[in-house]
């Protein structure tokens, strides 16, 4: 079945940039999400890119897609305290809103 | 404009008892799916509908259901607690018409089973 992976844990110091990774298996995937979940909140939508694309840039986010080998990757530039939180990669499956999510990876910041 | 309201936040069953979690979704939003949120096996899927029907189903035994109502709010129902039903359960919604990556997330519902 479909399935998405990303590391568990990832620790930088504040001021430096965070690369979380994720793979994921349905080619088919339209789109591609990040999504950051805080102590005790949902979650909430960071990104998404359109499998079509290779690079989406907001502000201090940059998403890079290679479809070809089904990685994605989040960077996050100048990461700060406020930043610790776990980072879900997802994907959408099939029809309506089926998300198949990763493990999340757990961004810590250290000062 | 209000987010998703998830209710309870928290509660405490004993296994065997049955659980009803609510939840109301964005204005305007007709989707609403259901996720469980475990450490062991992370957030997993377990059902969406749209306009008062399922559209969508995880993997799960048939003691989890749910239902939506005219006014897109949404009930998801576990029957025959057992242990490892103790979870976060994540409502979210979105409108719906394609999957362009905004779901809305309520805070979740804790559910605890002793």
């Amino acid at each position: 079945g479909e399935d998405v992976e990303q590391s568990l844990f990832l620790s930088v110091r504040e001021g430096d940039s965070s690369v979380i990774n994720c793979t994921y298996t349905d080619s088919s995937s339209t789109y591609l999400y990040w999504y950051k979940q805080e102590p005790g909140a949902g979650l909430q939508l960071l990104t998404y890119i359109f499998s079509n694309m290779d690079m989406k840039q907001d502000q201090r986010l940059t998403v890079l897609l290679n479809k070809k080998d089904k990685h994605l990757s989040l960077r996050i530039a100048d990461t700060q305290t406020g930043d610790s939180a776990i980072y879900f990669c997802a994907e959408s499956i099939g029809d309506g809103q089926n998300f198949v999510f990763g493990p999340g990876t757990r961004l810590s910041v250290l000062p | 404009k209000a987010g998703v309201t998830q209710t309870p936040r928290y509660l405490i069953k004993t296994r065997g008892q049955q659980v009803t979690l609510s939840c109301s979704p964005i204005s305007g939003h007709r989707s609403v799916s259901w996720y469980q949120q475990t450490p062991g096996q992370g957030l997993q899927f377990l059902f969406e509908y749209f306009s008062e029907t399922q559209r969508n189903k995880g993997n799960f035994p048939g003691r989890f259901s749910g239902r939506q109502f005219s006014n897109s709010r949404s009930e998801m129902n576990v029957s025959t607690l057992e242990l490892g039903d103790s979870a976060l359960y994540l409502c979210a919604s979105s409108l719906g018409a394609s999957p362009t990556g905004e779901l809305f997330f309520g805070e979740g519902s804790r559910l605890t089973v002793l």
